[in-house]
C-alpha cells in the first residue's frame, strides 16, 4: 500500500526556536496533504488543507502565522513550528491523498513535538 | 460545517465477545464518505472500514461491520469475535473535501 513518511517522530526543542516537520509520500503523488494536531487521548484536529504549489487553508483558529506550511512538490509538504512555546507541544500527524479524499488518506507516523 | 460526535468516551468487552460503537454526525450533504480508524498505542492510524453514503448496503470487513442509518445520520462499529490485539482507540470520521474526526472511543479487549 502507499507509504507516507513522517520526519522527525520526535523533537524536543527550547522555547523560541522553529522545528520543521516534514511529511513525504514515497510511492505516490499526493494532490492534497493534511495536517492534523492531536492532544494526548483526544481527537485528530484538522489544522490545514495544501494542496501542491498553491497555498495553504488553515482551519479557522489555526495561526497561519505560526504554523507555515508548504507544499512544493507532490511528494513532500512540510510543517514549520515558528517560535514554539510550551503550548504548541502536541502530537502532529501528516496525511495524503491522491485525487479525491473518498478514497482514504494514508497517514504519516506522526511527530511528538516537546517544547521547553 | 460538519460535525462528528462519538458519545462513548470509553467501552471495553470481553474476549470473543461482541461490541459495538457509535458515531453521529451532521451534514447537509448528500454524497459523502464515512470512515473507522483505529489508532493503537503506537498511534498509527489504521483504516478500519469505510462506506461510501451513496451505497445503501452496510459495509464489512472481516470481523468489522458497520451499520449506516443515512436517515438518522448514524454510522456504528461492530466488533465481532473481539481480540486483545483490538484494544486501541476507534476514530469515526466524516469526508468530503477533508476528512473530520470524532473525539475517540477507547476499547479495552479483556481476556
Amino acid at each position: 500500500g502507499a507509504v507516507v513518511s513522517q520526519h522527525p517522530s520526535r523533537v524536543i526543542c527550547k522555547s523560541g526556536t522553529s522545528v520543521k516537520i516534514e511529511c513525504r509520500s514515497l510511492d505516490f503523488q499526493a494532490t492534497t496533504m493534511f495536517w492534523y494536531r492531536q492532544f494526548p487521548k483526544k481527537s485528530l484536529m484538522l489544522m490545514a488543507t495544501s494542496n501542491e504549489g498553491s497555498k495553504a487553508t488553515y482551519e479557522q483558529g489555526v495561526e497561519k502565522d505560526k504554523f507555515l506550511i508548504n507544499h512544493a512538490s507532490l511528494t513532500l509538504s512540510t510543517l514549520t513550528v515558528t517560535s514554539a512555546h510550551p503550548e504548541d507541544s502536541s502530537f502532529y500527524i501528516c496525511s495524503a491523498i491522491v485525487g479525491t479524499v473518498s478514497e482514504k488518506l494514508f497517514f504519516g507516523s506522526g511527530t511528538q513535538l516537546s517544547v521547553l | 460545517a460538519q460535525t462528528v460526535t462519538q458519545s462513548q468516551p470509553e467501552m471495553s468487552v470481553q474476549e470473543a465477545e461482541t461490541v459495538t460503537l457509535s458515531c453521529t454526525y451532521d451534514t447537509s450533504e448528500n454524497n459523502y464518505y464515512l470512515f473507522w480508524y483505529k489508532q493503537p498505542p503506537s498511534r498509527q492510524m489504521i483504516l478500519v472500514i469505510r462506506q461510501e453514503a451513496y451505497k445503501q448496503q452496510n459495509a464489512t470487513e472481516n470481523r468489522f461491520s458497520v451499520n449506516f442509518q443515512k436517515a438518522a445520520k448514524s454510522f456504528s462499529l461492530k466488533i465481532s469475535d473481539s481480540q486483545l490485539g483490538d484494544t486501541a482507540m476507534y476514530f469515526c470520521a466524516f469526508a468530503r473535501n477533508d476528512m473530520r474526526f470524532g473525539a475517540g472511543t477507547r476499547l479495552t479487549v479483556k481476556p
